[in-house]
């Protein structure tokens, strides 16, 4: 059973710092990996996602992808009241499968 | 606007009913999905289509049924069989399953309780 692995915090930063959420995956297969927003009573849209190793930028947001060690991460700048949410890593394998999610991580940020 | 809809917003079941959940998406995707989310944890795949007439079950599939009539639309039923149906049912879906196709989109949600 592939896992994906996230701490269901609540991860509390003050607004203007940087948010750090982080996911594991069991799957060594995986090939692409998706950072979802949910708000809460609401569905979850897509940041970002990222197929290489290294890091990729979207505005405020930075997904960062290290496959030897299985962990993908998605950092935010600059991070704002708005930001508070749930973030849910997905991770998909070989062609045909389905994404598989983790539970999400709680932000929370303190103005 | 391009997009998926789901109604009701808010679904209410009484004891042994069957309920029928509604996804429309115009999006021209090929793959939609059903996922079932329960308070503090992540999505479980009920069902999914890769086409027009064809779907396979996902991780927790007793209990419920879908069909694939038409590329646009994946409606799900909850049977009476679903002994413990209330969750926040979301459907999305995606150009396809694989090679980069496989970004999912979700619709609004429905709410269902028993009541």
């Amino acid at each position: 059973q592939k896992e994906v692995e996230q701490n269901s915090g609540p991860l509390s930063v003050p607004e203007g710092a940087i948010a750090s959420l982080n996911c594991t995956y069991s799957d060594r297969g995986s090939q692409s990996f998706f950072w979802y927003r949910q708000y809460s009573g609401k569905s979850p849209e897509l940041i970002m996602f990222i197929y290489s190793n290294g890091d990729k930028e979207d505005g405020r947001f930075t997904a960062q992808l290290n496959k030897a060690s299985q962990y993908v991460s998605l950092l935010i700048r600059d991070s704002q009241p708005s930001d508070s949410a749930t973030y849910l890593c997905a991770v998909n394998g070989e062609y045909g499968n389905k994404l598989v999610f983790g539970a999400g991580t709680i932000l929370r940020v303190k103005s | 606007d391009g997009g998926i809809t789901q109604s009701p917003k808010y679904l209410f079941r009484k004891e042994g009913q069957n309920v029928t959940l509604s996804c429309e998406q115009n999006l021209n995707h090929d793959a939609m999905y059903w996922y079932r989310q329960d308070p503090g944890q992540g999505l479980r795949l009920i069902y999914y289509s890769q086409i027009v007439n064809d779907f396979q079950k996902g991780d927790i599939a007793e209990g419920y049924s879908v069909s694939r009539e038409k590329k646009e639309s994946f409606p799900l039923t909850v049977t009476s069989a679903q002994k413990n149906p209330t969750a926040f049912y979301l459907c999305a879906s995606s150009i396809g399953l694989g090679g980069g196709e496989e970004t999912q989109y979700f619709g609004p949600g429905t709410r269902l309780l028993v009541l």
